[in-house]
């Protein structure tokens, strides 16, 4: 049980480019989705943390205009990278969690290259 | 503010045991992670423990959780080359979200 899906696994694109990336949970009802940030040989950093149904709230240094975050439904997030440009370029991560004390479940991640 | 530790490197021999520690600040943290994140993936949960025991035991995974010291330490018994990954620990300081470590690098020498 606990599966989250994220989709795509990889994109590759222009700079300028819009990005949409999904993270759904299969199983459960994901009452908080994170989305996360991974640098090569880095720890995770957290970008924002959504709420079903409410506005994300942002980590500070993260622009909520650039990295825009939807959570519209119990399951599924999304987060799309507005005109994207080379130093987008990271691998992103989303987790899921159905109550405040529960494991987060993470998704594969989406390796994203700008151009 | 909170801040989890970590060795950055391990390495061991294929079948030695290897010891993973994590320190962590917030005494009043619930439950204690530990995640696996494999070359190109996300993070996999290995395991947790509660923060009012001491020892978990899971086949070849043992949790051992110092909470005076505020320790955590993860033990692979039997190591295999598939164990080779990154190691994070994570707490859930009060009412805020989880906290990761920085990992540690396991890399299993056959």
């Amino acid at each position: 049980g606990a599966v989250v899906s994220q989709h795509p696994s990889r994109v590759i694109c222009k700079s300028g480019t819009s990005v949409k990336i999904e993270c759904r949970s299969l199983d459960f009802q994901a009452t908080t989705m994170f989305w996360y940030r991974q640098f090569p040989k880095q720890s995770l950093m957290l970008m924002a943390t959504s709420n079903e149904g409410s506005k994300a709230t942002y980590e500070q240094g993260v622009e909520k205009d650039k990295f825009l975050i939807n959570h519209a439904s119990l399951t599924l997030s999304t987060l799309t990278v507005t005109s994207a440009h080379p130093e987008d370029s990271s691998f992103y991560i989303c987790s899921a969690r159905d109550g405040f004390n529960q494991p987060q479940h993470f998704g594969d991640g989406t390796r994203l290259s700008i151009l | 503010g909170e801040d989890v530790e970590q060795s950055l490197f391990l390495s061991v021999r294929e079948g030695d045991s290897s010891v993973i520690n994590c320190t962590y600040t917030d005494s009043s943290s619930t439950y204690l992670y530990w995640y696996k994140q494999e070359p190109g993936a996300g993070l996999q949960l290995l395991t947790y423990i509660f923060s009012n025991m001491d020892m978990k035991q899971d086949q070849r995974l043992t949790v051992l959780l110092n909470k005076k010291d505020k320790h955590l330490s993860l033990r692979i018994a039997d190591t295999q080359t598939g164990d080779s990954a990154i190691y994070f620990c994570a707490e859930i300081p009060s009412r805020q979200n989880f906290v990761f470590g920085p990992g540690t690098r396991l890399s299993v020498l056959p």
